[in-house]
């Protein structure tokens, strides 16, 4: 398997604009989850799916930003508009059902709005 | 709320013993995870422990678990190059609804090996 992947991998943008970041978890993992993480807050769980349904997106920070997963093979992250304190590295995860399961990292996308 | 602290540093000399410290504060936590970073990359779990035993082993690592002082260690022995990274304490995250599925991480230990 290739793993979660995640695109793109960087993303500059100038402030005000749309940001959208794409996940696609491992086949078979029901659940799916988003973080961010900077060198002030380190990591933080934004929102998390099962099987394609949110479940929690206590930690989603603001309204500019949302999330989906219309199937189970891609979720989206969107932000608008983007705000430089926005800039940090945004982490997909998935995972099997299993609780205590291991949660499998993206390569993560490095946003910059500037 | 859930927090997981750890020390932002570490120092040692190749060949040394790291040991990398965390505490926790949920104390329902059942499992607590000890992740790899590695410049420019995703997290990796190195291994995990569940919350009734007190140590596990794995090769060149050690895990103890003081449950009522709420303390997780991470021991590597012979500690390499290749072992320089950032290496994060994690706990399962209790939300709102009574699930627990996302995990509360620490802040996570920069190891800095010293030839």
């Amino acid at each position: 398997d290739a793993g979660v992947i995640q695109s793109p991998r960087h993303e500059v943008t100038e402030m005000g604009q749309e940001v959208t970041l794409r996940c696609k978890p491992i086949s078979g993992h029901d659940y799916l989850f988003w973080y961010r993480q900077t060198m002030m807050r380190g990591l933080e769980l934004l929102i998390y799916f099962n099987n394609n349904v949110p479940i929690d997106d206590s930690g989603m920070p603001e309204d500019r930003f949302s999330a989906k997963m219309p199937n189970a093979s891609f979720s989206t992250l969107k932000i608008q508009p983007s705000e430089p304190r926005d800039s940090a590295v945004y982490f997909c995860a998935s995972k099997l059902p299993q609780t205590g399961a291991e949660q499998y990292f993206g390569p993560g996308t490095r946003l910059t709005v500037t | 709320g859930e927090d997981v602290e750890q020390s932002l540093f570490l120092s040692v000399r190749e060949g040394d013993s790291s040991v990398i410290n965390c505490t926790y504060t949920d104390s329902s936590s059942t499992y607590l995870y000890w992740y790899k970073q590695e410049p420019g990359a995703g997290l990796q779990l190195l291994t995990y422990i569940f919350s009734n035993m007190d140590m596990k082993q794995d090769q060149r690592l050690t895990v103890l678990l003081n449950k009522k002082d709420k303390h997780l260690s991470l021991r590597i022995a012979d500690t390499q190059t290749g072992d320089s990274a950032i290496y994060f304490c994690a706990e399962i995250l209790t939300n709102s609804g009574g699930g627990a599925d996302g995990l509360t991480f620490g802040k996570g230990t920069h190891l800095i090996i010293q030839p």
